[in-house]
């Protein structure tokens, strides 16, 4: 099955400055890399995605990059704000026969964003 | 709409008591999971539905059942809970054509002494 492993485990900057967050997976086929961001004692919501035609994808302070042969991504935030503050995971899919997509979850990355 | 809703929020069990946690989605989606959360260990899926009457196993089953007897409702059940089950347990929906883009509850933290 897929493996997903996501670095750093934790991660402080100061606020103004950026973030990156690095994924790498395991199985060739997978095609869609969602991040998500999980607030303290919430679940979590996704913020970018990036699927594996499209090498790098941004909304505002987020970007997210794709090296599929080098099977990498990373989340890039910048001008970090301490509401960035949270845990973020990224995962990988792989779709499975019945049509649906189960997504692998790396172990997340806790982002601090001092004042 | 309110979403992806679970209940409890929070249980404390003994070992071997059974229980079920509960997750209703009002946004017509095909595709619900449970996952659970550990310390250290991301997110992990436990089972998973593509549709009313359907699910299957993923990573962790052992220990837990599911059923999808309506398209809303994805019940988790722990027959006999053990202190390895203690964790934070999310139900996430997608739509089939949504592109896998999850919906999470709020989770229910559960506790087995």
């Amino acid at each position: 099955g897929e493996n997903v492993e996501q670095h750093p485990s934790t991660l402080s900057v100061q606020e103004g400055d950026s973030a990156v967050i690095k994924c790498t997976y395991s199985d060739s086929a997978s095609n869609y890399f969602p991040w998500y961001k999980q607030e303290l004692g919430k679940g979590p919501q996704l913020i970018i995605d990036i699927r594996s035609n499209v090498g790098e994808k941004k909304d505002q302070r987020i970007a997210v990059t794709l090296n599929k042969t080098a099977k990498h991504f990373s989340l890039h935030i910048t001008e970090t704000q301490p509401e960035d503050s949270a845990v973020y995971f990224c995962a990988a899919s792989i779709s499975s026969g019945a049509g649906s997509y189960q997504l692998t979850f790396g172990k997340g990355t806790k982002l601090s964003v001092i004042p | 709409n309110a979403g992806v809703t679970q209940t409890p929020k929070f249980q404390v069990l003994k070992t071997g008591q059974s229980m079920t946690l509960q997750c209703a989605q009002d946004m017509n989606h095909e595709y619900m999971s449970w996952y659970r959360q550990d310390p250290g260990m991301g997110l992990r899926l436990i089972h998973y539905s593509v549709g009313a009457g359907i699910t299957d196993q993923g990573e962790v089953p052992n220990g837990y059942n599911v059923s999808r007897s309506t398209t809303e409702d994805f019940p988790l059940r722990l027959l006999s809970a053990a202190p390895s089950q203690t964790s934070v347990y999310f139900c996430a929906s997608s739509s089939s054509s949504g592109a896998n883009v999850l919906t999470f509850g709020a989770g229910s933290r559960l506790t087995v002494l």
